[in-house]
């Protein structure tokens, strides 16, 4: 069975700061992994995906498959980017939707 | 859009009650998800529809839970009999066939007294 790791509980960061948030995985298969991000009083949403390789809100994350990590990554941080973060994994199937494996997520503080 | 709907919000019951949580996915979407989200266990996934047929039921805890899905458009997980231990946050989502991302709804809050 699948199973994702996030380490960190609360990670706590001055603005302007780098921020990596932890993510490992297991997984026997090829999965496609996902940041998932819940800002307060909204909907949980994703954030970004290994296979567009793109930045969002300058946001990155690489998958590497010797370490199977997935950690996100930032190099100045905002305090708009204080949310719970969720780190995803999904079974690729070659086709079609499957259920989301969490992990339990982190919750990240922007200080000023 | 307004996106996925759930209903209700908030929910307040008594143990032994039955509770009824409902979702409208988003036109068009193929897939429909049920995730259960609680501080011990964090988000997990409950079960998941295609074209209204249930796919994958292994995640629902046991037989008290049911889900159904009569059309495209609603969908509705049922808990009977309620008990304390339900008390939960439970997500819909929603998902096009052509990718895996899935579109989550605002969450119905489960307590059971």
């Amino acid at each position: 069975a699948q199973r994702v790791t996030q380490p960190e509980k609360l990670l706590s960061v001055f603005k302007g700061a780098p921020v990596e948030l932890k993510c490992n995985y297991s997984y026997s298969g090829s999965p496609e992994l996902f940041w998932y991000v819940q800002y307060s009083r909204q909907r949980l949403q994703l954030l970004l995906r290994h296979i567009s390789r793109e930045s969002i809100k300058g946001f990155t994350a690489d998958l590497n498959k010797g370490e199977t990590s997935f950690h996100l990554k930032k190099p100045f941080a905002q305090e708009e980017d204080s949310a719970m973060y969720y780190c995803a994994l999904v079974r690729a199937k070659g086709g079609g939707a499957d259920g989301l494996t969490f992990g339990k997520g982190t919750h990240l503080i922007i200080q000023p | 859009d307004a996106g996925v709907i759930q209903s209700p919000r908030h929910e307040v019951t008594e143990m032994g009650q039955e509770v009824t949580l409902r979702c409208k996915p988003i036109s068009g979407h193929d897939y429909l998800f049920w995730y259960r989200q609680t501080m011990m266990r964090g988000l997990e996934l409950l079960i998941y529809f295609n074209n209204n047929v249930p796919i994958d039921d292994s995640g629902m805890p046991e037989d008290r839970f049911s889900a159904k899905m009569p059309n495209a458009s609603f969908s509705t997980l049922k808990i009977q009999p309620s008990e304390p231990r339900d008390s939960a946050v439970y997500f819909c989502a929603s998902s096009p066939d052509t990718t895996y991302e899935q579109y989550f709804g605002p969450g119905t809050r489960l307590t059971v007294t």
